[in-house]
């Protein structure tokens, strides 16, 4: 078990630029979460995966934010034209077919940085 | 919506003292309850979960009983270490559906030797 992994760890990046962030959750999950977590915040959810399928979206989420989960495996956050208020840590997890109490296991996240 | 609610932090204690964090919950239905915890620079691990009234979840030396006449989940320990020094989150999830889970603000733990 080699845990959710998440690529890369930090970002920096110019306001105006597109980023797009990579995670790879434990390989017989088939749920998948992508967070937000600001600094003296707890985590905040953004998409939610079932297999392939996006069956979940935040109003967090604006347009400019975009999540894919092709085949059911890894899943890629994509932010167009990055704003400063997008600077966050990312945070994806991961978890087994749904059943009460069923728990989530997270990745080291990204750090996004907008400058 | 679903909230969670914790104590501000820091929480400063010196190793081997008792330890409360207090977490209050607003929610619909019966939801699970967890604790995770974030040591520095690492991501969120699981602590321990409960998923219906009077359970009690365990891990570690740490525990937390869901009271659902009071709405809270309380993390306690007997005596920390310098090594719980982390950053706690309470946090819920509904149990149908997608189950997203809704994260207090944290209470970060100091303890010193």
């Amino acid at each position: 078990d080699t845990g959710v992994s998440q690529d890369p760890r930090h970002k920096i990046t110019k306001r105006g630029q597109n980023v797009t962030f990579r995670c790879d959750p434990i390989s017989e999950h088939n749920r998948l979460y992508w967070y937000r977590q600001t600094l003296g915040q707890g985590p905040e959810f953004l998409t939610y995966f079932q297999n392939e399928a996006q069956l979940e979206k935040s109003r967090l989420l604006s347009d400019r934010f975009s999540a894919e989960r092709p085949k059911g495996s890894f899943s890629t956050l994509e932010i167009q034209r990055t704003e400063q208020g997008d600077s966050a840590m990312y945070l994806c997890a991961s978890g087994p077919k749904p059943r009460v109490g069923n728990e989530q296991y997270f990745g080291p996240g990204t750090r996004l940085t907008v400058t | 919506g679903d909230s969670v609610t914790q104590m501000e932090g820091p929480v400063t204690l010196s190793e081997e003292a008792f330890l409360t964090i207090n977490c209050t919950y607003t929610a619909t239905g019966y939801p699970s309850l967890f604790w995770y915890v974030q040591y520095p620079g690492e991501g969120l691990q699981l602590l321990l979960k409960a998923t219906k009234a009077d359970d009690k979840g365990s891990n570690k030396g740490f525990e937390a009983t869901y009271r659902k006449e009071t709405t809270s989940f309380h993390l306690e320990k007997g005596s920390v270490q310098v090594s719980d020094s982390a950053v706690y989150f309470c946090a819920l999830s509904g149990n149908t559906g997608f189950q997203k889970l809704v994260f207090g603000t944290g209470t970060r733990l100091l303890v010193s030797p």
